[in-house]
């Protein structure tokens, strides 16, 4: 079945050390999402890619950075992560940004800061 | 800023019960989604209803859009436990931001056998 993967499922990490989620999709959408969502919140859109054209939220912190080096795959950086910074990551597709579709979402990463 | 409003935040029923979950928003909306999100999972795409539309159907599942109040319903009918879950809607405001969503809090729907 076509898909939305993200790997791995739980990740933990220490205070400031680099890490890095990924997301793979066999859905050969041009679009790919990540949002944050922390605990009983509302998932918050971080950045997206609309092809190779790479779109960051204007509050979106610069301690995030994401890369997609094809269209399968898209990968989220959190360069030095700190203890807000824990969250379930969640990673989403459409086949077009300029429509009316819905998204498809992973089961998401989610995140610990030790 | 937050563009949706859900309410209830939490809603308790029984099973065969109809459960409503109401969203309002700020700003206009070139469509309208929503979605279910079990616990610790990622969120499953419900219903889109374009701002041209004033009702959906999709099995159990109504939805309702009125522009001019700025909200929106989702009615699950004949609930089962198997709908337990927190549901989202989410707004695209078309423009410069088409396909860009903005989830509103989302209200957890607990349905007991």
């Amino acid at each position: 079945d076509a898909m939305v993967i993200q790997n791995p499922r739980y990740q933990v990490t220490q205070f400031g050390k680099p890490v890095t989620l990924s997301c793979s999709q066999t859905l050969n959408h041009n679009v790919m999402y990540w949002y944050q969502q922390k605990s009983s919140q509302a998932p918050k859109l971080l950045f997206h890619y609309y092809d190779k054209d790479f779109n960051n939220e204007a509050d979106t912190p610069d301690n995030f950075q994401s890369r997609r080096p094809n269209t399968s795959f898209c990968f989220l950086d959190i360069r030095s992560p700190g203890l807000g910074d824990a969250a379930m990551y969640l990673c989403a597709t459409s086949p077009y940004r300029f429509m009316d579709q819905p998204q498809h979402f992973g089961d998401g990463t989610r995140l610990s800061i030790l | 800023s937050q563009q949706g409003e859900e309410d209830p935040q939490a809603l308790s029923i029984q099973e065969g019960e109809n459960a409503t979950m109401n969203c309002s928003y700020k700003t206009s909306i070139n469509n309208l989604q929503w979605y279910r999100q079990n616990s610790g999972r990622g969120l499953v795409h419900l219903i889109l209803i374009r701002s041209n539309e004033r009702e959906k159907h999709s099995g159990r599942l109504r939805v309702t859009l009125d522009t001019s109040k700025k909200s929106s319903s989702l009615l699950i009918t004949a609930s089962r436990a198997a709908d337990t879950a927190s549901y989202f809607c989410a707004t695209d405001a078309g423009g410069t931001s088409y396909g860009k969503l903005t989830f509103g809090q989302g209200t957890i729907l607990t349905v007991h056998p």
